[in-house]
């Protein structure tokens, strides 16, 4: 069965800094190009960020450019987020998504999320 | 950068009726690179549709999507209670913009 499991999330003040991991199963994680999208509470979707299946081409929401870094460990099957200088706006449940086989961002499997609330 | 407006923002139907929700680009979609995802509260999104019109995997085909262009349409042919929930299209052509969602719910 495919899993995708986020973690790491949690309260932070403004100008803070979160990690967030998502840690899959059920498929060959190395072979998939991944995301993050987010949701603000009671809003819609955005997506944040994008990462190939060998961590070579990254790309970022303007929203967020300069201050998130997505990476990836293949050999722990791991997608990651680390979020620097957070704001209020960033406050929001991240999902990481994998990318269907042809196209990058269309997103054929989500975790179940992880809330950031970025509060002081 | 694509813009995606969907309407209406409140659909207000019974069980066993049909469900239209629209989805309308700023400039045309490329290749009809246009996916539907359905959010149940609490949960996460589930792809739906993709290629405007193909149906996702294990995806029930009372859900059709239609259209191309600028202009998208997702189809419920006969609600049932497991659909009442909120939709959103995104096209996946290049920065995987959403729209801001339609709530289909229980009238």
């Amino acid at each position: 069965e495919m899993q995708l499991v986020e973690s790491g999330g949690g309260l932070v003040q403004p100008g803070g800094s979160l990690r967030l991991s998502c840690a899959t199963s059920g498929f060959t994680f190395s072979n998939y190009e991944m995301n993050w999208v987010r949701q603000a509470p009671g809003k819609g979707l955005e997506w944040v960020s994008y990462i190939s299946s060998s961590g070579d081409t990254i790309h970022y929401a303007d929203s967020v450019k300069g201050r998130f870094i997505i990476s990836r460990d293949n050999a722990k099957n791991s997608l990651y987020l680390q979020m620097n200088s957070l704001r209020a706006e960033d406050t929001a449940v991240y999902y990481c998504a994998r990318a269907d086989d042809f196209w990058s961002r269309l997103l054929d499997y989500w975790g179940q999320g992880t809330l950031v609330t970025v509060s002081s | 950068e694509i813009v995606l407006t969907q309407s209406p923002g409140t659909l207000s139907l019974s069980p066993g009726e049909r469900a239209t929700l629209s989805c309308r680009a700023s400039q045309s979609v490329s290749s009809n690179y246009l996916a539907w995802y359905q959010q149940k509260p609490g949960q996460a999104p589930r792809l739906l549709i993709y290629g405007a019109s193909s149906r996702a995997t294990g995806i029930p085909d009372r859900f059709s999507g239609s259209g191309s262009g600028t202009d998208f349409t997702l189809t419920i042919s006969r609600l049932e209670p497991e659909d009442f929930a909120v939709y959103y299209c995104q096209q996946y052509g290049s920065t995987g913009t959403f729209g801001q969602g339609t709530k289909v719910e229980i009238k």
